[in-house]
C-alpha cells in the first residue's frame, strides 16, 4: 500500500535559521503534494502544495521541493521565526482517489529565541 | 466567513455511551471529511462526502456513522463509546478537484474525545 512518512519526527532550530523538513511517499503514481502547518489546540492549515509535474514552487517564505526519482519531497522554511513552532505534515492525493489525502505523521518544529 | 465549525470542543463520554460530532462549513465546499487524530499521529480518514446523499468510508469507519443531508453539515455518530474512540477529531471541506491547482483541505479546530 502506499504510505507518506516523515524522515525526522522533531527538529529544533535557531531563529533565524533556515529550517527543512522532509517527507518520503511510496506510491509512485502520487501526483500532488501539500504541505500543512498544525500549531498547538488547531486543526491543520494549508502552507503550499506542488505538482508532480513541478521540482519546486515557492511561497512566502517557504520552498516545497520535488524529486520524483527517489520519491521524496521537502519543506524548506527560510529564516524561521517562532511563530512557525508546529507540527508539519505532508500530505499525498494518492493518485486522484476522489481528493482523499493521506497524511504521514508529522514533524514538530521547534524554534528556539 | 466562519470556515468550517466543530461543536462540541470537549467533551468525555462513558464507555458505552453515544454521541454526535458537528460539522458545518460556510463555503459551499463538496467534500467533506472526517478524520481522526491520535497523540503523535497523523490524520486517518474515517468518511468522507462528495456531496449531500453521498457518503464513503475511509481508512478507519469501524464504530462510527456519517450522514450529509445538506451541502453545510456533515455530522459523526459515535453509537456506542469505546475507549479506543478517544482522539481528536477533526472535520474538513474542499472544492471539488477539478485537475486544477489547491485541493488544499479547510480545516475545523478540532473536537477532543474523551471515552472513559
Amino acid at each position: 500500500g502506499e504510505s507518506v512518512g516523515l524522515h525526522l519526527p522533531t527538529l529544533s532550530v535557531q531563529e533565524g535559521d533556515n529550517s527543512i523538513i522532509n517527507c518520503a511517499y511510496s506510491n509512485s503514481a502520487s501526483d500532488y503534494f501539500i504541505w500543512y502547518k498544525q500549531e498547538s489546540g488547531k486543526g491543520p492549515q494549508f502552507i503550499i502544495d506542488i505538482r508532480s509535474n513541478m521540482d519546486k514552487r515557492q511561497g512566502q517564505r517557504v520552498t516545497v521541493l520535488l524529486n520524483k526519482t527517489v520519491k521524496h519531497l521537502s519543506l524548506q522554511i527560510a529564516a524561521t521565526q517562532p511563530g512557525d513552532s508546529a507540527v508539519y505534515f505532508c500530505a499525498d492525493l494518492g493518485g486522484g482517489s476522489q481528493g482523499n489525502l493521506i497524511f504521514g505523521k508529522g514533524t514538530k518544529l521547534s524554534v528556539k529565541p | 466567513n466562519a470556515g468550517v465549525t466543530q461543536t462540541p470542543k470537549f467533551r468525555i463520554l462513558k464507555i458505552g455511551q453515544s454521541m454526535t460530532l458537528q460539522c458545518t462549513q460556510d463555503m459551499n465546499h463538496n467534500y467533506m471529511y472526517w478524520y481522526r487524530q491520535d497523540p503523535g499521529m497523523g490524520l486517518k480518514l474515517i468518511y468522507y462526502s462528495v456531496g449531500a446523499g453521498i457518503t464513503d468510508k475511509g481508512e478507519v469507519p469501524n464504530g462510527y456513522n456519517v450522514s450529509r443531508s445538506t451541502t453545510e453539515d456533515f455530522p459523526l455518530r459515535l453509537e456506542l463509546a469505546a475507549p479506543s474512540q478517544t482522539s481528536v477529531y477533526f472535520c474538513a471541506s474542499s472544492n471539488q478537484p477539478t485537475g486544477g491547482v489547491n485541493y488544499g483541505y479547510t480545516f475545523g479546530s478540532g473536537t477532543r474525545l474523551t471515552v472513559v
